[in-house]
Order: C-alpha cells, then sequence, then structure tokens
C-alpha cells in the first residue's frame, strides 16, 4: 500500500469552530508532514514529525495544533482559525533517511480543501 | 527565499513535443527532487537526483543537475495531455533542515 490517505476532503468551518484533519498511511514511513499550500503557490512546511516525535515546528500559529497518534497517524486540529486559513492542507510521510541525514521522496495524500467563514 | 526558484512561470505545448523547465537554488544541496501537482490535488515524486549525480532517467523524464551552477533542468520528452500540470522542484539543502519547493512550472499540454 503506498498510498497516504487524507480526511475529510473539503471542510468549511467557522472562525469559531473547532475541527480536525486526519491522515494515516501504511508504508512504515516514520516521517509525517503537514503543509499548507495557497493557490497557485509552492507547498509551505507547517510541522515535521518524525518517529512520533515533533521536530520541526515552522512557526506556525498555535491554532493549529498537530498530533501524531502512532507511527501510521497524523492529525491536525484546528480552531480560531481566520479566512486567511483558506487553503489545501496536505499531508505527507517517506521513509527518513536517518544516516545520510538526508530528506528521501515524500509520498502526499489528495490534501483537504480547507476554507474558512 | 525559496531555495528552489523555477522558470518558465507557465509552458505551452503541442501534444508531441518536449518540454523543459529549468530550477535554480542557492545552496548546497544533499539532493534535488522534482514533483507533479495535477490541479488541486496531491503531488506525486517524479524523480530525486544526489548532488554526486549529473543526469538520471525516467521512463520520458530526463533530469539534470549541475552543482556547480547551482542549477537543474526537468525534461519531459513527447509530452502528452495527460501531462499538463504544475511542476515543482524541491531542494533538501545540505545544512537545512526541511524539502523547500520551488515556484513551480505549470505545463499546459494541447492535443
Amino acid at each position: 500500500d503506498t498510498e497516504v490517505t487524507q480526511t475529510p476532503k473539503h471542510l468549511v468551518m467557522g472562525m469559531t469552530n473547532k475541527k480536525s484533519l486526519k491522515c494515516e498511511q501504511h508504508m512504515g514511513h516514520r516521517a509525517m508532514y503537514w503543509y499548507k499550500q495557497k493557490a497557485k503557490k509552492p507547498p509551505e512546511l507547517m510541522f515535521v514529525y518524525s518517529y512520533e516525535k515533533l521536530s520541526i515546528n515552522e512557526s506556525v500559529p498555535s491554532r493549529f495544533s498537530p498530533e501524531c497518534p502512532n507511527s501510521s497517524l497524523l492529525n491536525l486540529h484546528l480552531h480560531a482559525l481566520q479566512p486567511e486559513d483558506s487553503a489545501l492542507y496536505l499531508c505527507a510521510s517517506s521513509q527518513q533517511d536517518l544516516l545520510a541525514g538526508a530528506y528521501n521522496e515524500q509520498f502526499f495524500g489528495p490534501g483537504t480543501r480547507l476554507t474558512v467563514l | 527565499s525559496q531555495q528552489g526558484e523555477e522558470d518558465p512561470q507557465a509552458l505551452s505545448i503541442q501534444e508531441g513535443e518536449n518540454a523543459t523547465m529549468n530550477c535554480s537554488y542557492k545552496t548546497s544541496i544533499n539532493n534535488l527532487q522534482w514533483y507533479r501537482q495535477n490541479s488541486g490535488r496531491g503531488l506525486v515524486h517524479l524523480i530525486l537526483i544526489r548532488s554526486n549525480e549529473r543526469e538520471k532517467h525516467s521512463g520520458r523524464l530526463r533530469v539534470t543537475l549541475d552543482t556547480s551552477k547551482k542549477s537543474s533542468s526537468l525534461l519531459i520528452t513527447a509530452s502528452r495531455a495527460a501531462d499538463t500540470a504544475s511542476y515543482f522542484c524541491a531542494t533538501d539543502a545540505r545544512y537545512g533542515n526541511k524539502l523547500v519547493f520551488g515556484a513551480g512550472t505549470i505545463l499546459r499540454v494541447k492535443s
């Protein structure tokens, strides 16, 4: 199974709502990522989990809260978002090349299209 | 600023023609990767080239890397309408801690 799945595909929420995005992979990858992508822009890294521990937080506002319950699952909890947070949220995973200290190819999910009203 | 810059920003060609996209970057890298993204969907990894490699092939794709010029190119031969997508280069900087994506090239292949 070489697939990364994300749910939901679309999400519309108000600024006072609390919602969660989910991501799952069964490739045995030990690194998982959240990216944010605005229209016609490249993906921007938000968080990296390595061996289920948060290793990188790219100064993301606290209204975004990641969680890695186990090696296959990654969640992104959303609370009190702003309209400018509307974007495509992408999850990815990779078999981290720890010895070489290099990033291997990343496998992306189809994304969640988030709209904040 | 972003590690990778790509040109052209957009490219429109006829089916059967070759498409070339270029990527430039600023610092030493471990590897450079190319990804494709169909409209509004997830990215698909195409090819990874390491800093000690100069050229790599995968099917109709050919990637070159010139570390002295800090640049890479992606060539798609005999293009098809299904190749219509955005193409991003991504660099793994040697002293960085993440993969950084370039601005991307939008390719349109007309049938």
